[in-house]
């Protein structure tokens, strides 16, 4: 496994702000991905990050609206732009590691939008 | 129609008790099964991970995927309070370390002492 960590855990944020989250890596990994988890709501990919090419984004989501940057093998930021109520949902990271078949989880960032 | 349907629960057990735990998915591609465990404020945690069809048992945690049928469950024996927790399922066409990982809503799980 891995071990992941996210910044900053929760926020508070105003309406038409943006907010960037980060995710750590201990090891390097080829694979990072982004999902939203809604209260309710099943887990949703954004998009996945490869270190060295642009972010793919699932249907449903764009890079103006969640630009990703991926500038090492252990290290990936999502930011979620210009926000609305609407975006208050939890955010995860996660990594699929070489040699396993699954993915790992960050413990999430909490957000908030007012 | 979601491409994978879970009770949301919330299930409620005695502690020891055999708890189990569905999903159904449409999507025949699917090839690659998963079962998290999230506990409340904390990320999703890989418990057990099967390929294609058949069963896998890791201590208390037994998993099973029926492809015919497009099922698949988490069985818990010996129900602790300590799994009181979200129980998500998820799955993929691909290897689920470079795929698209599509999840269940969850199912609430309470184990009581």
């Amino acid at each position: 496994s891995a071990v992941i960590s996210q910044k900053p855990s929760r926020d508070i944020c105003q309406r038409g702000t943006s907010l960037t989250i980060q995710c750590q890596v201990d090891s390097q990994v080829t694979m990072m991905f982004w999902y939203r988890q809604q209260p309710g709501q099943s887990l949703t990919l954004i998009a996945t990050a490869n270190q060295g090419s642009e972010a793919t984004y699932e249907s449903g989501f764009v890079i103006d609206k969640f630009p990703i940057s991926r500038p090492n093998l252990t290290f990936s930021t999502l930011t979620v732009s210009n926000m609305s109520p609407e975006d208050s949902s939890i955010y995860l990271c996660s990594v699929g590691l070489g040699g396993a078949e699954t993915q790992y989880f960050g413990p999430g960032t909490r957000l908030l939008v007012l | 129609q979601k491409e994978v349907e879970q009770d949301p629960g919330p299930l409620s057990v005695p502690e020891g008790a055999i708890v189990s735990l569905n999903c159904t998915y449409s999507n025949s591609a699917f090839q690659y099964f998963m079962w998290y465990r999230q506990y409340s404020r904390k990320g999703p945690e890989l418990l057990m991970y099967t390929y294609s069809s058949g069963n896998k048992e890791d201590g208390r945690f037994t998993a099973q995927v029926d492809k015919s049928s497009k099922y698949i469950s988490l069985f818990i024996r010996d129900s602790q309070p300590s799994d009181s927790a979200t129980y998500l399922c998820a799955m993929s066409e691909g290897g689920g370390a470079t795929n698209k990982l599509i999840f269940g809503t969850g199912t609430l799980l309470a184990v009581q002492p």
